[in-house]
């Protein structure tokens, strides 16, 4: 599978791979972090939460990993298909006493078959 | 369930002018925020909205403004609109932590 270490602006993958797509936040006191999908067109998808006592969340298809010591966070997609292709956000809440979402910079993933 | 709605969709206004948009969110969900997106600054958050009341603020200038209605339906107003203004305004409404959101309203400053 493909992998960063540092974020990318785009990542290419054949169908059939993992992808890893990295992000960095920026705030040590942020408790709670999602990734989204958007896809050309279309608002922000939510694809997985979570929180700052976990370091590693599974749903389908899609980990996300959490390293609050190098404030870094991971999402992984097994067996990547072209519907994956779109731009994908990290965001943080800022507030804990609210939704105030800072988003990455996002990655275009773009998965040819 | 619907989902959250913003109306209008697009929007092309003359700079100067003042704009209204609309956001309708998930049944039951109290909190609407209000997100700009443009190619050069990303994805930033404008303001957050829960009972009423402003509970969260980005740091946008004082020409941006919303409010929210005791139905959680929600409006962000943009006066003396300039080019940089031109955007997608993407809403979300949360229950809880997870934020849904909208399809955006692509404004247009001309």
């Amino acid at each position: 599978g493909e992998s960063v270490g540092l974020h990318l602006p785009t990542l290419s993958v054949q169908e059939g791979d993992n992808s890893i797509i990295n992000c960095a936040y920026s705030n040590s006191a942020s408790d709670y972090f999602i990734w989204y999908k958007q896809e050309s067109g279309k608002g922000p998808q939510f694809i997985i939460d979570i929180r700052s006592n976990m370091d590693k969340r599974q749903g389908q298809r899609v980990t996300v990993l959490l390293n609050k010591t190098v404030k870094h966070l991971s999402l992984q997609i097994a067996a990547t298909q072209p519907g994956d292709s779109a731009v994908y956000f990290c965001a943080e809440n800022l507030n804990q006493a609210g939704t105030a979402l800072i988003f990455g910079k996002g990655t275009t993933l773009s998965v040819s078959s | 369930k619907a989902g959250v709605t913003q109306t209008p969709r697009y929007l092309i206004k003359t700079r100067g002018q003042q704009v209204t948009l609309s956001c309708s969110p998930i049944s039951g969900h109290r909190s609407v925020s209000w997100y700009q997106q443009t190619p050069g600054q990303g994805l930033q958050f404008l303001f957050e909205y829960f009972s009423e009341t402003q509970r969260n603020k980005g740091n946008f200038p004082g020409r941006f403004s919303g409010r929210q209605f005791s139905n959680s339906r929600s409006e962000m107003n943009v006066s003396t609109l300039e080019l940089g203004d031109s955007a997608l305004y993407l809403c979300a409404s949360t229950n809880g932590l997870v934020a849904f959101f909208g399809q955006g309203t692509r404004l247009t400053v001309v």
